[in-house]
């Protein structure tokens, strides 16, 4: 079956790093991104894993083991506006998104 | 680029009645379409995969007859949501993709209430 696992709900301080994590087990493997998403809004891309490794972008960064089936995603220097939903989804060779449970941040002051 | 709208942005309609979403592709050839449905503090759940000119591919247990997808275009497809019940109340969401792209650009989303 597909299952992709993230934690639920995740508090960290402000101007602190937090990691999220995504473990997966998909019948096939094309690659995963990472979403954010705030209440009521469409989820907004952060990153795309093809390969195994560490990709950076500015605050955040998304890391993947395609052996272990596991991906995380650090965001640095947290600030209130990223509390919000972050979301991994898997694609396989359909095209199609498998998306993980999600993982609500909420950044205290 | 690759911006994907919805319309309308909230919907109220009665139960019973029908409402049709739509979701266009401003920028791009959308191939294939994508529609979610999403739950307060619930991640988004597919409902079906549509291809322009095809019949749409329903996942396991959603009603086909229930959620009506159109694929009529390149950079169209619309959801009609037929004889709504409160329980269909929801945040839907479609995505878009291009032929060479494996990214799914999101819509903004629709919150439909059904009363």
């Amino acid at each position: 079956g597909q299952n992709i696992d993230q934690p639920t709900e995740m508090t960290a301080t402000e101007g602190a790093i937090v990691q999220i994590n995504c473990t997966y087990q998909t019948s096939g493997f094309n690659g995963l991104f990472w979403y954010q998403q705030h209440a009521g809004e469409a989820p907004t891309f952060l990153s795309y894993n093809v390969l195994d490794g560490l990709e950076e972008k500015g605050r955040f960064s998304s890391f993947l083991s395609r052996s272990k089936g596991y991906s995380y995603l650090l965001l640095k220097e947290l600030q209130m506006k990223d509390s919000a939903s972050y979301l991994c989804a898997v694609t396989s060779g359909t095209y199609k998104y498998i998306f993980g449970t999600g993982t609500r941040l909420k950044v205290l002051a | 680029g690759a911006v994907v709208s919805q319309h309308p942005s909230w919907v109220i309609c009665k139960s019973g009645t029908s409402v049709k979403i739509e979701c266009r592709s401003l920028d791009f050839q959308a191939t294939t379409m994508f529609w979610y449905r999403q739950f307060p503090k619930q991640s988004l759940m597919l409902m079906a995969t549509s291809n322009e000119g095809s019949k749409a591919t329903y996942e396991q247990g959603v009603e086909k007859d229930k959620f009506l997808i159109n694929h009529a275009s390149l950079t169209l497809s619309t959801l009609t949501v037929t004889s709504a019940h409160p329980e269909d109340s929801s945040f839907y969401i479609c995505s878009a993709r291009d032929i060479s792209d494996y990214e799914q650009y999101f819509g903004p989303g629709t919150r439909l209430t059904v009363t």
